[in-house]
């Protein structure tokens, strides 16, 4: 079965700092890779996906997301945080395709950016 | 155009009790699912359903159960509720074609078990 690893629980910056999340996934075929966010109180969001062509995949609100195969990785990016970014982040995985489309979740990673 | 809703947005129950939380969405999408999340255990799939009338087991579905009786509504039901049931309930949907496509959430229902 696949399993999707978040290695950070909680990581905590200064406004304007850079960040970059961890994901990391077990499945060795194709994959559909999602970066969801939630913000304090409230649904989940879509902030990128991977489907296929350029590793590098571009989201709203300036995050960023590299695909690198070799490493079963797709960890997430955004050059300078603001304050409103702070919410907690899911990388899920649809892994091989088929008929369900059912996405496995990471744990999460809650980012707390201080002002 | 609603998008994703749930209801109720909070309960509270007492063991044994039972409860229907309600899903519904208006963008005509065929696979609906429902998760589960608490803390420091992400979202895990409890159920999900590729089709008015169909459902099937996700990764935790013990103690619950669903029905897909329209295409727009997508029902989760606790028959004898318990305090490991305590959680936030989301459920989403998405288009059926394409793999490109995401799921999309609703606002959750946030269910405490005394």
């Amino acid at each position: 079965a696949q399993s999707v690893s978040q290695h950070n629980h909680h990581v905590i910056l200064s406004e304007a700092a850079s960040l970059e999340l961890g994901c990391n996934y077990s499945y060795g075929g194709t994959v559909n890779l999602f970066w969801y966010v939630q913000y304090p109180g409230q649904h989940l969001q879509l902030l990128l996906k991977y489907f296929s062509g350029d590793p590098l995949v571009k989201g709203i609100k300036g995050f960023e997301a590299e695909f690198i195969k070799s490493k079963f990785s797709f960890n997430l990016r955004k050059p300078s945080v603001q304050w409103s970014d702070t919410a907690e982040y899911f990388c899920a995985v649809n892994a091989g395709g088929g008929s369900n489309y059912k996405l496995t979740f990471g744990k999460g990673t809650l980012l707390t950016v201080n002002p | 155009n609603a998008g994703v809703t749930q209801t109720p947005k909070f309960r509270v129950l007492k063991t044994g009790q039972s409860m229907t939380l309600l899903c519904a969405q208006d963008m005509n999408h065929e696979y609906m699912y429902w998760y589960r999340q608490d803390p420091g255990m992400g979202l895990r799939l409890i159920h999900y359903s590729v089709g008015e009338g169909t459902t099937a087991k996700g990764e935790v579905p013990d103690g619950y159960n669903v029905s897909r009786l329209k295409k727009q509504n997508f029902l989760l039901g606790l028959e004898s509720a318990a305090p490991s049931q305590t959680s936030v309930y989301f459920c989403a949907s998405r288009q059926t074609s394409g793999a490109r496509n995401e799921q999309f959430f609703g606002p959750g229902t946030r269910l405490t078990v005394l």
